[in-house]
């Protein structure tokens, strides 16, 4: 078993939808969680970080994490064709250690 | 800000030769960087952890002698892919962890086709 499950899509929603990606993860020592969009053929960017659990939001985005059920998900509001990208979760027990990625989901916004 | 900055975007080079990519934190110290290699359609796979003035942190099954890490500054991390043939072909990204309230940042990655 992975230590970080992602569903790895493609997951294809209309223009405007509300889209929800989430993570599952083993390791409860995990406490900081980091939401990243890659477009193809670029450096990954960091779009949403969030330390234990709770919410965060971001403009269109929302970050919640549930260690209770080792838990991670992101919103996306008001989707547009210009997120489609590929999604990656991240975390890591202490901040500056190697983070552990999820497989990756690849959304596709269509107009 | 807590930018990385990554060069050069692509490179082809010929069987045998070595290719040398620079990362750079432009506007923090980066005590470590971290190299990552990654597949299409495939997630980052770490191969090293880099720390300024010691040596770097390989990954299982990553050839050391093969991809060379140098952090001699709080600012740059270069690494460098020796004698390479065509399996190393790859796209190479840095990333770096700026100050706790930030979030790990990551370089745009390096295209490499070995010919």
């Amino acid at each position: 078993q992975k230590e970080v499950e992602q569903d790895p899509g493609p997951l294809s929603v209309p223009e405007g939808a509300i889209v929800s990606l989430n993570c599952t993860y083993s390791n409860s020592a995990f406490q900081y969680f980091m939401w990243y969009r890659q477009y193809s053929r670029k450096g990954p960017e960091l779009l949403m970080y969030t330390y234990s659990s709770g919410n965060k939001e971001d403009g269109r985005f929302t970050a919640q994490v549930d260690k209770s059920s080792k838990y991670i998900s992101l919103f996306i509001r008001d989707s547009q064709p210009s997120d489609s990208a590929t999604y990656l979760c991240a975390m890591t027990p202490e901040y500056g250690n190697k983070l552990v990625f999820g497989a990756g989901t690849i959304l596709r916004v269509k107009s | 800000g807590a930018v990385v900055s990554q060069h050069p975007s692509w490179v082809i080079c010929k069987s045998g030769t070595s290719v040398k990519i620079e990362c750079r934190s432009l506007d923090f110290q980066a005590t470590t960087m971290f190299w990552y290699r990654q597949f299409p359609k495939q997630s980052l796979m770490l191969m090293a952890t880099s720390n300024e003035g010691s040596k770097a942190t390989y990954e299982q099954g990553v050839e050391k002698d093969k991809f060379l890490i140098n952090h001699a500054s709080l600012t740059l991390s270069t690494l460098t892919v020796t004698s390479a043939h065509p399996e190393d072909s790859s796209f190479y990204i840095c990333s770096a962890s700026p100050v706790r309230t930030y979030g790990y940042t990551f370089g745009s990655g390096t295209r490499l086709t070995v010919v």
